[in-house]
């Protein structure tokens, strides 16, 4: 079946530990991208690639950093410089052309402890 | 301002009510437009894309206002299954900006 895949689906991390969330795709889409949400509130951007080799930031990239050297993979490091990174992470990809709609992974909760 | 701003609600109906409700974005240039659904704990799935002349599919009616630069969402017949929470999402070239998100609770 196509679709987008997170692993884990539920992750715990030490303070000051960095912790890298998966995230694969076999729909053969060019765009992909990376999404927090906490609780109450919406979807926040963290990172978007629209090719392999190229990513650029979102609205809150401080603190994460993702790479694309492959286009079915786009993970995303959460280092210990994100001071608050207890949240629920989205992964989703797009074709990308105009009018495209994105489709989202069942996301990775991430806790600090 | 943020990109896109809806009101949180929460919009809490019978069965068989209609609910309506809007989005505003900030960027003119934008290109395309959503509605999401999420279920609590889930990630969120397409509802339905919202067309300039407005488009329904089934009980859900989505309207875009560009000179305004708002679009609604309008479900009819409001079933149990519709509680949710309606995310409003707009596209920028390659970057897609979401709502907080509206939540909907249809009691019986």
């Amino acid at each position: 079946d196509g679709g987008i895949t997170q692993s884990p689906k539920y992750l715990f991390r030490k303070e000051g530990q960095n912790v890298t969330l998966s995230c694969e795709q076999n729909l053969n889409h060019d765009a992909m991208y990376w999404y927090r949400q906490d609780p109450g509130q919406g979807l926040r951007l963290i990172y978007y690639s629209q090719i392999v080799n190229d990513f650029q930031k979102g609205d809150i990239a401080e603190g994460y950093s993702v790479s694309r050297e492959k286009k079915e993979s786009f993970p995303l490091t959460v280092t210990s410089a994100q001071k608050n990174p207890t949240a629920f992470y989205l992964c989703a990809s797009s074709r990308g052309a105009m009018n495209t709609e994105a489709f989202f992974g069942q996301g990775t909760r991430l806790t600090v402890v | 301002r943020k990109e896109v701003e809806q009101d949180p609600g929460p919009f809490n109906v019978p069965e068989g009510a209609t609910v309506a409700f809007n989005c505003t974005y900030s960027n003119s240039a934008s290109q395309s437009f959503f509605w999401y659904r999420q279920d609590c704990r889930k990630e969120p799935k397409l509802l339905m894309s919202v067309y300039s002349s407005g488009n329904e599919d089934g009980r859900f009616t989505a309207q875009l206002n560009r000179a305004s630069q708002y679009i609604s969402l309008l479900i009819r017949d409001s079933k149990l299954s519709d509680s949710a929470t309606y995310l409003c999402v707009v596209r920028y070239d390659y970057k897609l900006s979401f709502g907080a998100g509206t939540t909907v609770t249809v009691r019986a």
